[in-house]
């Protein structure tokens, strides 16, 4: 079963632009982490927020969390080519032990 | 350089073969897990561990087995390949979960005909 759902399921803007996906899930959480996937690649930690934050930034990252509507948001400034990718969120409400994935929103920059 | 590494990267088996998808980690974490990843799909998790001798079942187990006799190794074996097995497998391990993100290996392409 899939604990967190992606919105939208793929995004497309220009160059310079920002981004912004959104991650649901259903039940409580301790913490909940964004991963980015490139094409055919591993998946690469971006951000950890836990439950008792509600924002946080790394570079042009910017993460939030909302606990009490269960979203989070990842809003990616300046976008650039290669921030091209698959972006999935991830909580730990199957225990801190037991990542549970969503589905992914995959994001294409355009030149 | 410090990581995960998976081998092999790709990998064709016939139904009922088996095999092992080797995993090793040189960053002394004690937690390890094994993810599959489905087309269209995020990750679901078959087995974890949370330390040399220590292994327990995620979300999809059957078919799979793991051990952990050192730190740094966490192979999967796939007991009797089918053809349901076909995904790429992700190995993954974190120094605290919960404190920080996990580092990811590059993946085995599995195709089970």
């Amino acid at each position: 079963s899939q604990q967190g759902e992606e919105d939208p399921q793929a995004l497309s803007i220009q160059e310079g632009e920002n981004a912004t996906m959104n991650c649901s899930y259903k039940t409580s959480i301790n913490n909940l982490q964004w991963y980015r996937q490139n094409s055919g690649r591993g998946l690469v930690h971006l951000i950890l927020i836990r439950s008792n934050e509600r924002e946080k930034h790394s570079g042009r990252l910017r993460v939030t969390l909302d606990t009490s509507k269960k979203s989070s948001s990842l809003l990616i400034t300046a976008s650039r080519a290669a921030d091209t990718a698959s972006y999935f969120c991830a909580t730990d409400a199957g225990g801190a032990q037991k990542l549970v994935f969503g589905q992914g929103t995959r994001l294409t920059i355009n030149p | 350089n410090a990581g995960v590494t998976q081998t092999p990267k790709f990998q064709v088996l016939k139904t009922g073969q088996s095999m092992t998808l080797q995993c090793a980690q040189d960053m002394n974490h004690e937690y390890m897990s094994w993810y599959r990843q489905d087309p269209g799909m995020g990750l679901r998790l078959i087995h974890y561990s949370v330390g040399a001798g220590i292994t327990d079942q995620g979300e999809v187990p059957n078919g799979y087995n793991v051990s952990r006799s050192t730190t740094e190794d966490f192979p999967l074996r796939l007991l009797s390949a089918a053809p349901s097995q076909t995904s790429v497998y992700f190995c993954a391990s974190t120094r605290t979960p919960g404190s920080y993100g996990y580092t990811f290996g590059s993946g085995t392409r599995l195709t089970v005909v």
